[in-house]
């Protein structure tokens, strides 16, 4: 079974700090995604990779970044949290078409996050 | 705006009752479809998934109907258990285009006992 696992299920950060988000998947996979939930919004992308130390935009990427060292490990950083930026926030991965893999998505459990 | 919609934002059954949960999508070069569930407090998990090559799909209490006519999808829960109560949304993908995919705001299924 495919595991995507995020660092923190809740977190709590004051408006200004820098925030960490951080995603592991066992299952080789080269693409990695993020996103953000919000009611009446459903799934928003920040930011997605589909290999080491590649990334690109999403459809919300302003007042976030991300980093991909490890094919592994997908972060997400906050440079400076705001109140707006609260939400949950969930990581997926999926394998490459090009591996003969499917677009399918497998997800994290999420991190809830709230910047006071 | 986005390319997948709902028909209904919200639904719900009786226990032992077989639900539909509607989805439209807009794209007609979309070749890919997957429907996700989502429970309280957790991340999205697959449940089901159809190529446009095919217009029903089985799996283990459910179906997924594709209609490409209409470009509508669906997904049919049999014997639907209160376990079963969750958001369910589909997601697309474009044939040819990037490995993204383009998501739906979901239905939420509440079943009655």
């Amino acid at each position: 079974d495919v595991k995507v696992t995020q660092s923190s299920r809740y977190l709590v950060k004051r408006t200004g700090e820098k925030v960490f988000l951080e995603c592991v998947q066992d299952m080789d996979h080269e693409n990695m995604f993020w996103y953000r939930q919000d009611p009446g919004l459903g799934l928003r992308l920040i930011y997605f990779s589909y290999d080491v130390k590649m990334k690109e935009k999403g459809d919300i990427p302003e007042g976030y970044s991300v980093s991909r060292e490890k094919k592994e490990r997908f972060s997400l950083i906050l440079e400076s949290a705001s109140t707006n930026q609260t939400s949950m926030y969930l990581c997926a991965s999926s394998p490459s078409r090009g591996r003969g893999g499917d677009e399918t998505q497998y997800f994290g459990p999420g991190t809830r996050l709230l910047v006071l | 705006g986005e390319s997948v919609g709902l028909h209904l934002p919200t639904l719900s059954v009786q226990e032992g009752d077989n639900s539909i949960i509607n989805c439209a999508y807009s794209n007609s070069a979309s070749d890919y479809f997957i429907w996700y569930k989502q429970e309280s407090g957790k991340g999205p998990q697959f449940i089901i998934d159809i190529r446009s090559n095919m217009d029903k799909r089985q799996g283990q209490r459910v179906t997924v109907l594709l209609n490409k006519t209409v470009k509508h999808l669906s997904l049919q829960i049999a014997a639907t258990q209160p376990g079963d109560s969750a958001v369910y949304f589909c997601a697309e993908n474009i044939q040819g285009g990037s490995e993204k995919l383009v998501f739906g705001k979901g239905t939420k299924l509440t079943v009655n006992p």
